[in-house]
């Protein structure tokens, strides 16, 4: 089973500031890759598969990066509903695996 | 819209059972695989239960094999989830989750339901 670690647990960033959320596997994952969104008393919502391709409907300021076993979900300019619970999931591997979450929360 | 809706959560003794129900409406039910994905109180998202788009390749996460059982109607663009035996670990909100197709080998989620609450609890 491939083991996705997410880090920070929590991230604290002012308005406006960059906010940087990272994810690693156990092992490659190549690029299959999602990161979901999840606020509160909500179901989760995707973000990003692919490692960095935006699903439909999701704002420019959300992109992601990486490859193997490093990713990046990054916000540019975290909007106040921006503060919430992400996660990230790996699908190159049956059936998938997700990781812990990060909290994003203002400073 | 493309909308899926649970229902059929509730609270149960344990080694009771419930049958959770997923509508799904706004795109073609069977030409999809569907999940369900389960969420601990306060804790992170599971993986439950796949089925392909016609029932004929169905798996089970391992805590669950041998008390739940997957199925789906696509006559009724319905997704089910009994679930037997159930223990307090069982607890949790129940999601169901339309597989998205984008390469892989395993399961990512494009739409989700609002998720319905089974309580295992004596």
């Amino acid at each position: 089973e491939i083991v996705m670690t997410q880090s920070p647990a929590t991230l604290s960033v002012s308005p406006g500031e960059r906010a940087t959320l990272s994810c690693r596997a156990s092992q490659s994952v190549g690029g299959n890759l999602a990161w979901y969104q999840q606020k509160p008393g909500q179901a989760p919502r995707l973000l990003i598969y692919g490692a960095s391709t935006r699903s439909s409907g999701i704002p420019a300021r959300f992109s992601g990066s990486g490859s193997g076993t490093e990713f990046t979900l990054t916000i540019s300019t975290p909007q106040s509903e921006d503060f919430v619970v992400y996660y990230c999931q790996q699908y190159n591997n049956w059936p998938g695996s997700f990781g812990q979450g990060t909290k994003l929360e203002i400073k | 819209e493309v909308q899926l809706v649970e229902s059929g959560g509730g609270v149960v003794r344990p080694g009771g059972s419930l049958r959770l129900s997923c509508a799904a409406s706004g795109f073609t039910f069977d030409d999809h695989g569907m999940s369900w994905v389960r969420q601990g109180p306060g804790k992170g998202l599971e993986w439950v239960s796949h089925i392909n788009w016609n029932g004929r390749n169905i798996d089970y996460v391992d805590s669950v094999k041998g008390r739940f059982t997957i199925s789906r109607d696509n006559a009724k663009n319905s997704l089910y989830l009994q679930m037997n035996s159930l223990r307090a670990e069982d607890t949790a909100f129940y999601y169901c989750a339309r597989v998205a197709q984008h390469g892989g080998a395993g399961l990512a989620f494009n739409i989700w339901g609002q998720g319905t609450l089974v309580t295992v609890s004596s």
